[in-house]
This record gives C-alpha cells, structure tokens and sequence, in this order.
C-alpha cells in the first residue's frame, strides 16, 4: 500500500524554525518529485515546494521563497521541509504527496497525499 | 492566478461542469490540468490528472476536458457523497498553481 505520513507539527513562535518530515512507503521512493502543500484553517490548497527525484530540481512558492528548504533522502524514503522565519500566517496543515510522473525534471501534480501535520505559529 | 467558481449546486442525478481559468491565458492540455477532491476534515484526493486521466478510484461519473481555454471537470449522475469542495491545478513548468477551489452541493 501506498503511504505518505507526515510528522513534526507543532506550536511555534513567530520567528523560530520547525522541521517537518514525510516518511513514504509503497513505491519506489527515488522514481518521483515529491511535494509539500499547505491549507489554512477555512481555505484552499497552497503549493509550498517541489522537488525532482533526484534533487536537481527544487522550487518554491512565492509566500516562502527564501525562508522554507525542501529536500529529500532516498536512502531512507523521507522527503523533509526545512521552515525558517515561520510567521502566523504559515499556520495550516502541511500535506506531503507524490508527483504522478517518474523520473522527471519539471512538476506536475499530485496522486498520493498524506494525512497531513499541523503548524501553529503563534506566540 | 488560477480561478475557479466558488460555489455550484448540482441536482442529484443531474450533470454539471466545473471550470478552472488563469489569469495569464487559456489553459491547455499542456499545463497538464489535475483535479482534486476534498471533503471535509479528509485530505485531498485526485480525481483526475493530465486532463483527463482517471485513477482506479475515480468513479466513472467524473470526466476530464479542456474546453474554450479553461480546463473542465464533468460530473454525470450526480451522487449525495459528490458534495465536496474541488480544486483543479495546473503546472507552469516550474512551478504548480491550486485554484481557490470550489464547493459543490447536491441538493
């Protein structure tokens, strides 16, 4: 069975970092661009980041470049989000979920999420 | 910006058609459209990708299309378990863009 499960949430205060985790299982972890995507209380799916399978390729969405780091570990099946200068508004459930296409440079979407790990940034 | 209606109602048993547009000009079989389904408290689960391929799990009722610049979802033979909020998404090489999402009630 295909399984994403994520870990790490937690209270945080505006400025402190958080370390979220994703373990997988079920597939061939190191085939896929996997992805991190986050939903506020009450609202939509927000892309955070991106990562090719072999970790040539990361990109970011806009409302974190440049405080959040995406990366991966293909020996031990974990994908990670690095978050940094967490303000109030990164409170939301974090999903983890894999890329639909093998051995890819670029993105496309999502067939398999997580339950999800919840960050609250607040002091 | 990716749009999408905010709200339909859908009559059980009826068909209705869900758009998912972009700011930046039609979107085309190759910003390779995914439509997610999400009820609440659950996480999101994809219905659809790459415009209209389905999943095992993807109950026949829903079809896929790209349709005067927008990318379409089509429910046929509405169910009461449909009632959900949907989101499409669409890739821009780089980088992929959710819609705001929109909530469907069958009623």
């Amino acid at each position: 069975e295909v399984q994403l499960v994520e870990s790490g949430g937690g209270l945080v205060q505006p400025g402190r970092s958080l370390r979220l985790s994703c373990a997988a299982s079920g597939f061939t972890f190191d085939d896929y661009a996997m992805h991190w995507v986050r939903q506020a209380p009450g609202k939509g799916l927000e892309w955070v980041s991106g990562i090719s399978w072999n970790s040539d390729n990361v990109a970011y969405g806009d409302s974190v470049k440049g405080r959040f780091t995406i990366s991966r570990d293909n020996a031990r099946n974990s994908l990670y989000l690095q978050m940094n200068s967490l303000r109030p508004e990164d409170t939301a459930l974090y999903y983890c979920a894999k890329d639909t296409s093998t051995g890819t440079y670029y993105f496309y979407g999502m067939d398999v999420w997580g339950q999800g790990t919840t960050v609250t940034v607040s002091s | 910006v990716v749009t999408q209606e905010p709200s339909l109602t859908v009559s059980p048993g009826g068909t209705v058609t869900l758009t998912c547009g972009s700011s930046t000009g039609a979107v085309t079989s190759g910003h390779y459209p995914y439509w997610f389904q999400q009820k609440p408290g659950q996480a999101p689960r994809t219905l659809i990708y790459q415009t209209s391929k389905k999943y095992s799990w993807t109950p026949a009722r829903f079809s896929g299309s790209v349709l005067g610049g927008k990318a379409a979802l089509t429910l046929s033979g509405a169910q009461p378990e449909d009632e959900a909020e949907y989101y499409c998404l669409v890739s821009y090489s780089n980088s992929v863009v959710f819609g705001g999402g929109t909530k469907l009630t069958v009623l």
